[in-house]
């Protein structure tokens, strides 16, 4: 296991079009966050699972966001009717419920809507 | 509102000097703290953490300070190497492995 895993890497999408992205966390990590972040800006917390419960979503995850976390293993964040707002760095990352020393994040998906 | 702030977005250090991060928050339910490191296409890498229960945390170059009184914090690099040349980022937490409000970054550059 080399770490949290994010696919696609990029993703270019036109406005109004779907996307997914996936997130493979650490096996034994119980808990998966998602994050955004701009240019510029820190990582924004987006929502998280504790196995397969989402159990907090931000004000910023509008109706168009849906994410999943089936049988508490990956997790997939999907965005309906992109906007060009949408446009940002997509982090996933994994920590033990129990751990108090930092998650590990992915390396990302750049989405850009054009 | 920006509940954790990283007023310098830049700093710029010469090799084998110390480098001091600073970190300014508002919440006072925050009581734990964490700094990453991230490089250009990257994801963060955790670095160091402190809980309010210390005011000092240290690990190998790093160490971290924590002022509860004032809400501010700072991670000391010493030496600096230019390896250290990325993106700091502060973040705090409310609870051990919750939900991680992050500062919008330093970016740091060490000169050879």
């Amino acid at each position: 296991d080399t770490g949290v895993s994010q696919n696609p890497r990029h993703k270019i999408t036109k406005r109004g079009q779907n996307v997914t992205f996936r997130c493979d966390p650490i096996s034994e990590h119980n808990r998966l966050y998602w994050y955004r972040q701009t240019l510029g800006q820190g990582p924004e917390f987006l929502t998280y699972f504790q196995n397969e419960a989402q159990l907090e979503k931000s004000r910023l995850l509008s109706d168009r966001f849906s994410a999943e976390r089936p049988k508490g293993s990956f997790s997939t964040l999907e965005i309906q009717r992109t906007e060009q707002g949408d446009s940002a760095m997509y982090l996933c990352a994994s920590s033990l419920a129990t751990a108090f020393g930092g998650y590990t994040f992915g390396s990302g998906t750049r989405l850009t809507v054009v | 509102d920006q509940q954790v702030k990283q007023n310098s977005p830049s700093l710029s250090v010469q090799e084998g000097r110390i480098s001091i991060l600073n970190c300014d928050y508002t919440n006072s339910m925050f009581d734990y703290f964490l700094w990453y490191k991230k490089y250009p296409a990257e994801g963060p890498t955790f670095l160091i953490s402190i809980s309010s229960i210390k005011d000092k945390n240290e690990d190998g170059r790093f160490t971290v300070f924590l002022n509860k009184s004032a809400k501010h914090l700072s991670l000391h690099i010493v030496p600096s190497q230019p390896g250290d040349s990325a993106v700091y980022f502060c973040a705090a937490s409310d609870t051990s492995y919750g939900k991680l409000t992050f500062g919008q970054g330093t970016i740091l550059t060490v000169h050879p």
